[in-house]
């Protein structure tokens, strides 16, 4: 099955620092969407990006995060100026359509990157 | 705003049945999703319900919906030691957003 690739899988940084992570998404893809796992609490949505625009985002993702597909292949997700709650697992996700039509879309997820803010 | 709620844990015995519920407070969710996560992966998608079905079976697997209650379920059959990972459910609502709302999900243990 054609996966996504997320790296680093780990990163340490000191808090105030900027951190980018990188997603490969699946080659036909066109939605990509990153999430984030702080331990112990839920999966929570950060952001979806369509045709190199955002097109929804939650509170979460505010002034200090933002996104961006370079290359037209990495899909990234930078953290402006990292602070401790920053702390968390990223998962980058995608999806081929956006099932408009009612259709379900299978949500595909990268293994995602420990994020470690200290 | 929407919620998804499930339990942290749950142990079993090989061959087993594993019940993992899951409420949710969107009435306008339109699918609800059941996503496993092994250790070092990311969550794949295991088995999903359209909001009109009551039931939905695939081999090991039945997911019921309550919509009254808002209330899911998935049941895993004669539960084996593959089966321990994280299960997440999720749940999609309409009106013009398609973003999955996951809940924090369920450790499935499944011991000899």
């Amino acid at each position: 099955e054609p996966e996504v690739t997320q790296t680093p899988s780990h990163q340490v940084t000191q808090m105030g620092q900027e951190v980018i992570l990188r997603c490969v998404p699946i080659s036909n893809h066109l939605y990509f969407y990153w999430y984030r796992q702080i331990l112990g609490q839920k999966v929570e949505f950060l952001v979806s990006f369509y045709n190199n625009e955002i097109s929804e985002k939650s509170e979460i993702f505010d002034d200090q995060f933002s996104v961006e597909r370079p290359d037209g292949s990495n899909f990234t997700l930078k953290i402006r100026s990292t602070k401790l709650e920053d702390s968390a697992m990223y998962f980058c996700a995608t999806t081929e359509g956006l099932g408009t039509t009612g259709t379900n879309e299978k949500l595909f997820f990268g293994s995602g990157t420990q994020l470690s803010v200290l | 705003g929407e919620d998804v709620e499930q339990s942290l844990f749950l142990s079993v015995r090989e061959g087993d049945s594993s019940v993992i519920n899951c409420t949710y407070t969107d009435s306008s969710s339109t699918y609800l999703y059941w996503y496993k996560q092994e250790p070092g992966a990311g969550l794949q998608l295991l088995t999903y319900i359209f909001s009109n079905m009551d039931m939905k079976q695939d081999q090991r697997l039945t997911v019921l919906l309550n919509k009254k209650d808002k209330h899911l379920s998935l049941r895993i059959a004669d539960t084996q030691t593959g089966d321990s990972a994280i299960y997440f459910c999720a749940d999609r609502r309409g009106g013009g957003s398609y973003i999955p709302t996951f809940g924090r999900g369920t450790s499935l243990i499944v011991h000899p």
